[in-house]
């Protein structure tokens, strides 16, 4: 059990909804990680906060938009969702703001299916 | 820009085999970190192993080892004595100050009887 606490664990929707993921991260670990996973693009990084405000930004879709709480949790939220939406969602953590020698811990992902 | 890129998209092993599996990297930071995840089945991601760019020695974890040729851009992945549980995708990744861990494409490892 890496501590990151990903919810729902799966996500059933259809074209057009709005979605929401919630991510818990590990006792600590004041960044947050977004990562999309999908057979295609493989593991793709949207977005990092740290400590409540972003601090990276990757391969995220307008659509697409996330916020760190004051409690560190996050969410990230999909809206307008298409068929190639459907991927795995990880979210992890790390203690910092990420540097290179940053380990990150992953939660179980959420799968999400668009249909 | 830095880039991370895994040419073997499977790979067979014998229990109790040593394999390797393959990594090449592109950063024109000097100062990085290299990792290897390791995703089973179940899907969760599982951190096995870092290499700093400044490290002078190998990193070694337990069964697993990384052959880091800093000149040739090349972190390998050393999986010794190789059991059925390492049945999984390996993910090769870089970081550098200000990047987020970028992953390679994975390398799917099968351990057969």
């Amino acid at each position: 059990d890496s501590g990151v606490t990903q919810t729902p664990k799966h996500l059933i929707t259809a074209t057009g909804q709005r979605v929401t993921l919630r991510c818990s991260p590990r006792s600590g670990d004041l960044s947050v990680y977004w990562y999309q996973q999908s057979l295609d693009q493989g593991l793709q990084f949207l977005i990092q906060y740290y400590n409540g405000e972003e601090r990276a930004k990757g391969n995220i879709l307008e659509r697409f938009s996330a916020q760190q709480f004051p409690d560190l949790h996050s969410e990230l939220n999909l809206s307008s969702l298409e068929l190639g939406d459907s991927a795995l969602y990880f979210c992890a953590s790390s203690v910092g703001g990420g540097a290179p020698n940053e380990k990150l811990f992953f939660g179980s992902g959420t799968q999400l299916s668009v249909l | 820009a830095q880039k991370i890129t895994q040419t073997q998209p499977g790979m067979f092993v014998q229990e109790k085999e040593a394999v390797t599996l393959d990594c090449t990297y592109d950063t024109s930071d000097p100062s990085y970190g290299l990792f290897w995840y390791k995703q089973p089945s179940s899907g969760e991601m599982i951190f096995l192993i870092y290499q700093g760019s400044y490290d002078q020695q190998n990193a070694t974890e337990g069964r697993y080892s990384l052959n880091f040729q800093k000149a040739r851009k090349s972190a390998n992945l050393v999986i010794s004595a190789s059991q059925l549980g390492d049945s999984a995708m390996y993910f090769c990744a870089i970081t550098n100050s200000g990047y987020a861990l970028n992953f390679g494409k994975g390398t799917s490892l099968l351990v057969t009887p």
